[in-house]
C-alpha cells in the first residue's frame, strides 16, 4: 500500500527566507508525485507534479521539488518566501501502474506560516 | 473554463439529520472523485466515478454514505443519518478521460465544510 509522510505539521519562517517542506513516500511500485496548496478559505490547487523525466520539477509561484527515488522523498522548496505563501501544503502520491486515472493518497499537510 | 463547483460551501446540521453535498465537475471530465478531511488529519479518498459508474468506492466509511452520479455529470454525496464524526471538509475533484487523466492532474473544488452538532 502507498503512504505519504509529511514530517513537519507546521513550519514558521521569516519573509524572504528559504523554505523546505519535507515529504517521504512509500510504495511498492513506481509513482506519480504531487504537491498541492490550500490557501485560507480556498480549495486545493496543484503546485507541481512529477510524472517522469527530470527529477527537478518546477511549479507555480516559484516553488520546486526534487524527486529522490533512493530516499523516496519529494521535498518542496522555495528560495525566498512571501507573506502570500502562507497556506497549507499537501504532498500526494498516485500509483502509475494503471493507465487510467487513479486515486491519490495525501499526506497530513504542513502549515507554512510566514513572519514579516 | 469553469472549475469544479461544490455546494453548499458550508453546512451545519444536527446529528441524525440528512445532508446532501453536490459536486459539478469540469464539463467533459469523465473522472470524478470525492475526498474528505476530518479536522487535523489527512485528506482521505472516498470514491471514484468514471462517468456514472463507481470505479472504486473503497474509501467510503460506512453505509450511511451514498454517492451517485446519474448521467455522468454532477455527483451527490448523501449522509444519512449524519453522526458527529462525519464533520469535516468534503472535496470533490475531476480529471479528463483515461488517456489524459494523470497527465493533467486533478482539479479540486473548494470543498464543503460539514459540521454535525
Amino acid at each position: 500500500a502507498q503512504s505519504v509522510t509529511q514530517l513537519d505539521s507546521q513550519v514558521p519562517v521569516f519573509e524572504e527566507a528559504p523554505v523546505e517542506l519535507r515529504c517521504n513516500y512509500s510504495s511498492s511500485v513506481s509513482v506519480y508525485l504531487f504537491w498541492y496548496v490550500q490557501y485560507p478559505n480556498q480549495g486545493l490547487q496543484l503546485l507541481l507534479k512529477y510524472l517522469s523525466g527530470s527529477t527537478l520539477v518546477k511549479g507555480i509561484n516559484g516553488f520546486e521539488a526534487e524527486f529522490n527515488k533512493s530516499q523516496t522523498s519529494f521535498h518542496l522548496r522555495k528560495p525566498s518566501v512571501h507573506i502570500s505563501d502562507t497556506a497549507e501544503y499537501f504532498c500526494a502520491v498516485s500509483d502509475w501502474r494503471y493507465s487510467s486515472a487513479s486515486k491519490i493518497i495525501f499526506g497530513s499537510g504542513t502549515r507554512l506560516s510566514i513572519r514579516p | 473554463e469553469a472549475g469544479v463547483t461544490q455546494f453548499p460551501s458550508h453546512s451545519v446540521i444536527e446529528k441524525g439529520q440528512t445532508v446532501t453535498l453536490r459536486c459539478d465537475p469540469i464539463s467533459g471530465h469523465d473522472n470524478l472523485y470525492w475526498y474528505r478531511r476530518v479536522m487535523g488529519k489527512e485528506i482521505k479518498f472516498l470514491l471514484h466515478f468514471v462517468k456514472e459508474s463507481k470505479q472504486d468506492e473503497s474509501g467510503m466509511p460506512n453505509n450511511r454514505f451514498l454517492a451517485e452520479r446519474t448521467g455522468g455529470t454532477y455527483s451527490t454525496l448523501k449522509v444519512q443519518p449524519a453522526e458527529l464524526e462525519d464533520s469535516g471538509v468534503y472535496f470533490c475533484a475531476s480529471s479528463p478521460a483515461r488517456s489524459g487523466g494523470l497527465n493533467y492532474g486533478y482539479t479540486f473544488g473548494s470543498g464543503t465544510r460539514l459540521t454535525v452538532v
